[in-house]
């Protein structure tokens, strides 16, 4: 199986922060890499896929990058509404498997 | 519009055997490249990727999960079947179904709401 490992756990930031969130893979997954956003009791939201892609009506202000082992999501101006968990995931073999997630907390 | 709903039971006693019914809407598993899978998230923790199956037919799983878990489809009721063997306590998790795609965008693009289901005596 490929480990996907992100970093930070957690974070602290304000209203208007630039976020930025990594995900790294334990072996090359080319740009097989999706994020999603889940919400306390909600199910997770598809962002990003094919690392860099936005899904439809996702704000402009997430971005994605990387290829690869290393990924990064970034959050450009957080907004009240970002406040949540992200993972990411990758798709480039079975089985697919998911990040351990990171809580995006108001500071 | 695409929307996918999780029904079962809430509550199975350990040893049991757990079936969930993924009903979806907006899409065919007769399409070429579509798939259906789903994914567990135990309260608190991480999501865990379980099983999927294929237009064709072609079926994954979780291989820690795969001697306990089966996945069918019924593409005339437009449902995917899972069952899992021998419930435990540490099963309890919240069951989402969602729509894969082999090509673009490769991800779970539309997931269900999900469905609590908890392992208890």
């Amino acid at each position: 199986d490929i480990q996907m490992t992100q970093s930070p756990s957690s974070l602290s930031a304000s209203v208007g922060d630039r976020v930025t969130i990594t995900c790294r893979a334990s072996q090359s997954i080319s740009n097989y890499l999706n994020w999603y956003q889940q919400k306390p009791g909600k199910a997770p939201k598809p962002l990003i896929y094919a690392a860099s892609s936005l899904q439809s009506g996702v704000s402009s202000r997430f971005s994605g990058s990387g290829s690869g082992t290393d990924f990064t999501l970034t959050i450009s101006s957080l907004q009240p509404e970002d406040f949540a968990s992200y993972y990411c995931q990758q798709s480039y073999s079975m089985p697919r498997t998911f990040g351990q997630g990171t809580k995006v907390e108001i500071k | 519009q695409i929307t996918l709903k999780e029904s079962g039971p809430t509550l199975v006693k350990p040893t049991q055997t757990l079936t969930l019914t993924c009903t979806f809407s907006g899409f065919s598993l007769t399409t070429n490249g579509v798939g259906v899978g789903w994914i567990r998230q135990p309260p608190g923790k991480a999501l865990e990727w379980l099983a999927l199956i294929y237009w064709n037919d072609d079926k994954r799983y979780s291989p820690s999960l795969n001697s306990r878990l089966t996945i069918t489809k019924d593409t005339s009721k437009n449902q995917v079947v899972l069952t899992m063997t021998n419930m435990d306590p540490v099963d309890t998790a919240t069951y989402y179904c969602a729509r894969e795609t082999v090509t673009t965008p490769r991800s779970s693009d539309f997931w269900g709401q999900g469905t609590l289901v908890t392992v208890s005596s």
